[in-house]
C-alpha cells in the first residue's frame, strides 16, 4: 500500500527565511503527488501537484516542490517565509487504481516568527 | 465560481443520535470523495462516487458510517448511533471526469462533529 512520510510535524521560521517540508512518499509505480494547505477552520487548497510533466513544480503563493525519484521525496519549499504563510501543510499520493483516492501524510504545521 | 459546499458548518450532538452530513459538490465534477479528519488518525479517506459506477466504500471505519449521491450532484454522509469518537472534521471534494488520478480534487469547508 502506498503511504506518505512528513518529517517533522511542526517547523519554525522566521519570517523572509527559507521554508522547507518534508515530504517522502512509497510507491510501486510513479505517483500523482500533491501539497495542499489548510488555514485555521477551513477546508484543503492545492498548492501544486506533481503529475509527471515536470519534476519542479511551481505552485501558488510562490512555492514550488521538486519530485526526486531517487529519493522517493517531494518536498515543499519557498525562498521567503511570509506571516501569511503560517498553516498546516498536507503531502498527498494520489493511489492508483479504481477510485484515484488521496492518501495524506500527517501534515506539518508552520510557523512564522516576526 | 461556486465551491464545494458543505452542511452544517458544526454539529454537536448526542452519543447515540444518528446525524447526517450534506455536500454539494462544483457542479459538473462527476467525483466525489468523503475523508475525516481527525486528531488521533489525521487525513483518512471514506468513500468515493464517480458517476453512475458503483462507490468505492473501503474507507467507511463502520457499518454505523453509509453514504449515498443523488442524481450525481449532492451527497448525504449518514452516521448512525454515533460514538464519541466519531468526533471529527468531515470533509467532502469533488473533482471533474477522472483522467488517471492527476486531477485536483476541491474541498470544502468541512462539518466538524462533535459526539457528546
Amino acid at each position: 500500500a502506498q503511504s506518505v512520510t512528513q518529517l517533522g510535524s511542526h517547523v519554525s521560521v522566521s519570517e523572509g527565511a527559507l521554508v522547507l517540508l518534508r515530504c517522502n512518499y512509497s510507491s510501486s509505480v510513479p505517483p500523482y503527488l500533491f501539497w495542499y494547505v489548510q488555514y485555521p477552520n477551513q477546508g484543503l487548497q492545492l498548492l501544486l501537484k506533481y503529475t509527471s510533466a515536470a519534476t519542479l513544480v511551481k505552485g501558488i503563493n510562490g512555492f514550488e516542490a521538486e519530485f526526486k525519484k531517487s529519493e522517493t521525496s517531494f518536498h515543499l519549499t519557498k525562498p521567503s517565509a511570509h506571516m501569511s504563510d503560517a498553516a498546516e501543510y498536507f503531502c498527498a499520493v494520489s493511489e492508483r487504481g479504481s477510485s484515484y483516492k488521496l492518501i495524506f501524510g500527517s501534515g506539518t504545521r508552520l510557523l512564522v516568527r516576526p | 465560481g461556486a465551491g464545494v459546499s458543505q452542511s452544517p458548518s458544526n454539529k454537536v450532538t448526542e452519543k447515540g443520535k444518528d446525524v447526517e452530513l450534506r455536500c454539494d459538490p462544483i457542479s459538473g465534477h462527476t467525483a466525489l470523495y468523503w475523508y475525516r479528519q481527525s486528531l488521533g488518525q489525521g487525513l483518512e479517506f471514506l468513500i468515493y462516487f464517480q458517476g453512475n459506477s458503483a462507490p468505492d466504500k473501503s474507507g467507511l471505519p463502520s457499518d454505523r458510517f453509509s453514504a449515498e449521491r443523488t442524481g450525481g450532484s449532492v451527497s448525504t454522509l449518514t452516521i448512525q448511533r454515533t460514538q464519541q469518537e466519531d468526533s471529527a472534521v468531515y470533509l467532502c471534494a469533488s473533482s471533474p471526469i477522472k483522467a488517471g488520478g492527476s486531477e485536483t480534487q476541491y474541498f470544502g469547508p468541512g462539518t466538524r462533529l462533535l459526539v457528546l
